[in-house]
């Protein structure tokens, strides 16, 4: 079975500032896909960003990049120059076979970000 | 297209009535996930199918819950016999069948049962 931790209920930010969101994974397999998505208080889940396990460079999507340690099991996403608009739950997730399985997720960061 | 769309979006139902949402995915999409999402806690996956097929099915959906995806394009996810405990926010993702893709998520349908 797969698990997913993310051990940051809430952060706290100042707008223009980079922020750390932490996750840790736990997985058997060696086929698998690491995920990020923001959820606003609207609901929709956004997928931001996508990392492979056999990838061997981290993910980049605009100011949203990926920290992938695979010996360490963690995933852990970097916003720079956070935004007022990022204020949001936040949630890292994971699939087998290389995202084409069901999605597993963590329990997610509550991000504000202050003015 | 318009993305995954789901509907209604908010459900107010008595307890022991069941219910019924819809799932419409993104057209070209084969894969379509059903999800349950509680206060404070991330998406619990719940069944998935492949085109009509459904694939697997958590033990959390338990007898009450039926999904179907008949002609493989949208989906329904009845409720039968409504508990306080299902009230929740139900989520429907769908993807293509190729790896290193994402699912795209629809809006969800919140439903509250009194």
């Amino acid at each position: 079975a797969q698990k997913i931790t993310q051990t940051q209920p809430g952060m706290f930010v100042q707008e223009k500032e980079a922020v750390t969101l932490d996750c840790t994974y736990d997985t058997s397999d060696q086929s698998y896909g690491l995920f990020w998505y923001k959820q606003p208080s609207s609901g929709e889940m956004i997928f931001l960003i996508y990392q492979g396990s056999y990838d061997e460079q981290n993910a980049t999507e605009g100011r949203y990049s990926l920290n992938f340690q695979k010996a360490r099991k963690s995933a852990n996403l970097v916003i720079s120059a956070s935004q007022l608009g990022d204020s949001a739950m936040y949630f890292c997730a994971m699939s087998l076979n290389f995202g084409n399985e069901k999605l597993t997720f963590g329990t997610g960061t509550r991000l504000t970000i202050i003015p | 297209d318009t993305g995954v769309s789901q509907d209604p979006r908010h459900k107010i139902t008595k307890r022991g009535q069941n219910v019924t949402f819809r799932c419409d995915p993104i057209s070209e999409h084969n894969r379509l996930y059903w999800y349950r999402q509680t206060l404070g806690q991330g998406p619990e996956f719940l069944t998935y199918f492949q085109n009509e097929a459904q694939l697997e099915k958590s033990r959390l959906l338990s007898d009450r819950f039926s999904a179907e995806r008949p002609k493989g394009s949208f989906s329904t996810l009845e409720i039968q016999r409504t508990e306080q405990g299902d009230s929740a926010m139900y989520l429907c993702a769908s993807k293509e069948t190729v790896e290193n893709t994402e699912a795209f998520f629809g809006q969800g349908t919140r439903l509250t049962v009194v």
